[in-house]
């Protein structure tokens, strides 16, 4: 069965600063990969997706993400945050083999003035 | 096009009490979704319905029943509530399998079971 690993539950990055967000995942065929963003009291945004081709990818709001299958990783990063970016981060992972993605249990992204 | 709505926003029962979630989608969605979200735990998913007339189990199925009425309407029943339940649901929906595929979420219902 395919698990998400998110191992950061809070971070906490300078407005300004670079920023990357950890994600493992699990899955015994080739994965499909997310990025989903939820602001307080909202529902989920899809930032970013991996199916396949260029390892990294770019999403909205100057995100991108980078799939390593050595690692079984797909880190988010952007270069730059801004304190909107204040926020709930969630990794998902879905494949070929059934309807099904597993999100991990997100990661707090607090933004200092 | 108001994409994915739920009703209610927030609800409050007694445990035992039922009640019934509602979720539509304008998008002309095959696949829709029921998912429950805990402090530290993620999304869970619950029930999914691949296309109009199947419905499948997910990780936390016991407990709730669906319905996909028409290819719009995925509703969500709480046939006995317990405090277990207590949660956020999120329903959403995607054009042919959230596997491969953008979903598009709601904006969630809080339910607390007293």
């Amino acid at each position: 069965a395919q698990s998400v690993t998110q191992p950061d539950i809070h971070i906490t990055v300078s407005e300004g600063a670079s920023l990357e967000l950890r994600c493992n995942y699990s899955y015994g065929a080739t994965p499909y990969l997310f990025w989903y963003v939820q602001s307080p009291g909202q529902g989920l945004q899809l930032l970013l997706k991996y199916f396949s081709g260029d390892t990294l990818v770019q999403g909205i709001k100057g995100f991108e993400a980078e799939f390593k299958r050595s690692q079984s990783s797909f880190n988010l990063r952007k270069p730059s945050v801004h304190w909107s970016d204040a926020a709930e981060y969630f990794c998902a992972v879905g494949g070929s083999r059934d309807d099904k993605i597993i999100f991990g249990k997100g990661t707090r992204l607090h933004i200092l003035p | 096009n108001a994409g994915v709505t739920q009703t209610p926003k927030f609800q409050v029962l007694k445990t035992g009490q039922s009640m019934t979630l509602q979720c539509a989608q304008d998008m002309n969605h095959n696949s829709m979704y029921w998912y429950r979200q805990d402090p530290g735990m993620g999304l869970r998913l619950i029930y999914y319905s691949a296309s109009e007339g199947t419905t499948d189990k997910g990780e936390v199925p016991n407990g709730y029943n669906v319905s996909r009425l028409n290819k719009r309407e995925f509703s969500l029943r709480l046939e006995s509530a317990a405090p277990s339940q207590t949660s956020v649901y999120f329903c959403a929906s995607s054009v042919w399998g959230a596997s491969a595929d953008t979903q598009y979420f709601g904006p969630g219902t809080r339910l607390t079971v007293l």
